[in-house]
C-alpha cells in the first residue's frame, strides 16, 4: 500500500526566509504526486501537482516541489516566505497501479515569524 | 470558477444522535469523495462515487455512516447514532473522468460531538 512521510509535523521561519517542507513516499511505482495547502476551518487547495515529464514542478503562490525518484521525494519550497504563506501543508500520492485511492500525508503545519 | 459547496459548515451535535451532511460537487464531475479529517492528521476516504456508484467504501464505518448520491449529481453522508469519536472536518471533493487525479475540495463540515 501506498503510504507517504512528511518530516516535520511544525515547521517554523522567518518571513523572508526559505521554506523547505520534506515529503517522501513508498511506491516500487512512481505514483503522482501532491501538495494541498489547508488554513483553518477551510477545504484543500491544490498547489501543485507531479505526473509526467519535467520533474521541477512550478506551483501557485511561488511554490515549486521536485519529484526525485532517486530519492522517493517531492519535496516543497518557496525561496521567500510571506506571513500568508502560514497555513497546514499536506502532501499525497495516487499510485498509477491497482486502487487510485489519494493517499495524504499527516501534514506539516508552517509557521512564519515576523 | 465553479466550486465544490458543503453544508452545514459547523455543526454541534451530542452522542446518539443522527447527523448528515450535504455536498454539491462541481458542475459535470462524476467522481464525488467523502473524506474525513481528525485534527492534527491528514484526510482519509470514506467513500467514493462515480455516477451514482459506490466504487470503494472500504473505510466506510458502515454501522453508523451511510452514503448515496441519487442521482449522481449532489450527496449525503449521514451519521447514526453519533459517538465522540466521530468529532472531525469531514471534507467532500469532486473530480472528472479526464482529469481523475486532480481533486477539487470542498470547504468541509466541522462536526463536533458532546
Amino acid at each position: 500500500a501506498q503510504s507517504v512521510t512528511q518530516l516535520g509535523s511544525h515547521v517554523s521561519v522567518s518571513e523572508g526566509a526559505l521554506v523547505l517542507l520534506r515529503c517522501n513516499y513508498s511506491s516500487s511505482v512512481p505514483p503522482y504526486l501532491f501538495w494541498y495547502v489547508q488554513y483553518p476551518n477551510q477545504g484543500l487547495q491544490l498547489l501543485l501537482k507531479y505526473t509526467t515529464g519535467a520533474t521541477l514542478v512550478k506551483g501557485i503562490n511561488g511554490f515549486e516541489a521536485e519529484f526525485k525518484k532517486s530519492e522517493t521525494s517531492f519535496h516543497l519550497t518557496k525561496p521567500s516566505a510571506h506571513m500568508s504563506d502560514a497555513a497546514e501543508y499536506f502532501c499525497a500520492v495516487i499510485s498509477i497501479q491497482g486502487a487510485q485511492k489519494l493517499v495524504f500525508g499527516q501534514g506539516t503545519r508552517l509557521t512564519i515569524n515576523p | 470558477e465553479a466550486e465544490v459547496a458543503q453544508s452545514p459548515r459547523y455543526k454541534i451535535t451530542e452522542k446518539s444522535q443522527a447527523v448528515a451532511f450535504w455536498c454539491d460537487p462541481i458542475s459535470g464531475h462524476a467522481t464525488l469523495y467523502w473524506y474525513r479529517q481528525i485534527l492534527g492528521q491528514g484526510p482519509e476516504l470514506l467513500v467514493q462515487f462515480q455516477d451514482e456508484s459506490v466504487v470503494d467504501d472500504s473505510q466506510l464505518p458502515k454501522d453508523r455512516f451511510s452514503a448515496e448520491r441519487l442521482k449522481g449529481v449532489d450527496s449525503t453522508l449521514k451519521i447514526q447514532p453519533a459517538e465522540l469519536g466521530d468529532s472531525a472536518m469531514y471534507l467532500c471533493a469532486s473530480s472528472t473522468r479526464s482529469t481523475g487525479n486532480e481533486q477539487y475540495f470542498g470547504p468541509g463540515t466541522r462536526l463536533t460531538v458532546t
